[in-house]
């Protein structure tokens, strides 16, 4: 079956432009999140959606990092106003449903690279 | 808050050795779980396991053999007769089923290279 995609794989970027990622989810699966991983380092968490329930949004590094999530499916991560440390690899993940005991399977992740 | 440790950075081994990846955890709560994941040079994150709080059993599957053990907090990863396909960053990671825990917190990872 059809695991998590992510669009696009790469997006290089000019500091202070916006940038869309997007996220397509395994289907079934309703529960998503991002995380982002800088070079050489482990995975951040940034935001997670389950179901109709409010995202938990604990993990946005500031008010430039956004997400929406449509229903159980696609989901968005926007990123506004790029500064440079914005540069990394950002994971999307699912799994069966959010309660932590069921594992998550992520995408390939889109590698950002803000010049 | 919940936190998880990879002291070894960089494991180096040659062929067909075993080899064991350590890790340690901290929670406060008393039903969590946790996953090891491999990550290769291509970069995506593949699932190797799930253990539960509450199983301490031990899992074996292949050459691959997981020990949880909840008095010392670890949860250790070995590979038996190494190949150089096992050549990846493998990170142990924890979640809980209580509020903002539910997101997997990752370790920082072991680049494990088997040499040939």
């Amino acid at each position: 079956g059809a695991g998590v995609s992510q669009s696009p794989s790469n997006k290089v970027t000019e500091k202070g432009k916006d940038v869309e990622l997007r996220c397509d989810p395994i289907s079934g699966h309703t529960a998503l999140y991002w995380y982002r991983q800088r070079l050489g380092q482990g995975l951040e968490f940034l935001i997670y959606f389950q179901g109709n329930s409010a995202p938990d949004k604990s993990g946005l590094p500031s008010d430039r990092f956004s997400a929406e999530r449509t229903g159980e499916s696609v989901s968005t991560l926007t990123i506004q106003r790029t500064q440079q440390e914005d540069s990394a690899v950002y994971l999307c993940a699912s799994s069966l449903e959010g309660s932590g005991r069921y594992e998550q399977y992520f995408g390939p992740g889109t590698r950002l690279t803000v010049t | 808050a919940q936190k998880v440790t990879q002291a070894q950075t960089e494991i180096s081994v040659v062929e067909k050795e075993d080899v064991t990846l350590d890790c340690v955890y901290e929670t406060r709560d008393t039903t969590y779980y946790l996953f090891w994941y491999k990550q290769p040079p291509s970069g995506e994150l593949v699932f190797l396991i799930r253990r539960n709080s509450f199983d301490e059993q031990n899992e074996i599957s292949g050459r691959y053999s997981w020990n949880f053990q909840k008095s010392t907090s670890s949860f250790n990863f070995t590979i038996t007769a190494s190949q150089v396909v096992d050549s990846a960053v493998y990170f142990c990671a924890l979640s809980s089923s209580s509020g903002s825990a539910r997101q997997l917190t990752f370790g920082s990872g072991t680049q494990l290279t088997v040499l040939p």
